[in-house]
């Protein structure tokens, strides 16, 4: 099956400061990959995704790009600000499988004021 | 709409016990999915459904059950809890291909 790769495992920045997390995944037939922030003590939600015909995506101060021969992908958060603060996972869907994501161990990211 | 809704939101429950949680959605998704996330696992899937009458297993079923009689409810059974299934717990649903899932609030189980 699918596995999805993900670093660094925490990432600590300051106010201002760019944070980059990186995805791999395994199965070439992955044309879905969206990102979702979870704050402490609630639920996953969505921030934004990436389809395999797109190479970058942007909303605002975070962007998404996605390299297809390599099978990786990454989030780009820029002017961090404390409430950036949080955990964020990256996942993949499988073309023609169950449409269920598949998702990486998570990157807690701290932002330091 | 309520949208993915899961009760209870906290449970402690006694090793050999066994309990459902419930999980609920008002959007007419078809795809329902449990997940758990435990400290540096992230969120591994345990079983999900593409529909009605349609389960299949995850990466991490033993010890869970599910069913799907209707669109709307996805419930997960612990048929002997034990204190490795401590974790936090996660229903989600989609509309399925390339589109996102939306989770409900979690539950936090704890064995002992």
């Amino acid at each position: 099956g699918e596995n999805v790769e993900q670093h660094p495992s925490t990432l600590s920045v300051q106010e201002g400061d760019s944070a980059v997390i990186k995805c791999t995944y395994s199965d070439s037939a992955s044309n879905y990959f969206p990102w979702y922030k979870q704050e402490l003590g609630k639920r996953p939600q969505l921030i934004i995704d990436i389809r395999s015909n797109v190479g970058e995506k942007k909303d605002q101060r975070i962007a998404v790009t996605l390299n297809k021969t390599a099978k990786h992908f990454s989030l780009h958060i820029t002017e961090t600000q404390p409430e950036d603060s949080a955990v964020y996972f990256c996942a993949s869907q499988v073309a023609g499988g169950s449409y269920i994501p598949t998702f990486g161990r998570g990157t807690s990211l701290i932002v330091h004021p | 709409n309520a949208g993915v809704t899961q009760t209870p939101k906290f449970q402690v429950l006694k090793t050999g016990q066994s309990m459902t949680l419930q999980c609920a959605q008002d959007m007419n998704h078809e795809y329902m999915s449990w997940y758990r996330q435990d400290p540096g696992m992230g969120l591994r899937l345990i079983h999900y459904s593409v529909g009605a009458g349609i389960t299949d297993q995850g990466e991490v079923p033993n010890g869970y059950n599910v069913s799907r009689s209707t669109t709307e409810d996805f419930p997960l059974r612990l048929l002997s809890a034990a204190p490795s299934q401590t974790s936090v717990y996660f229903c989600a649903s989609s509309y399925g291909e390339n589109t996102e899932a939306f989770f409900g609030q979690g539950t936090r189980l704890t064995v002992v």
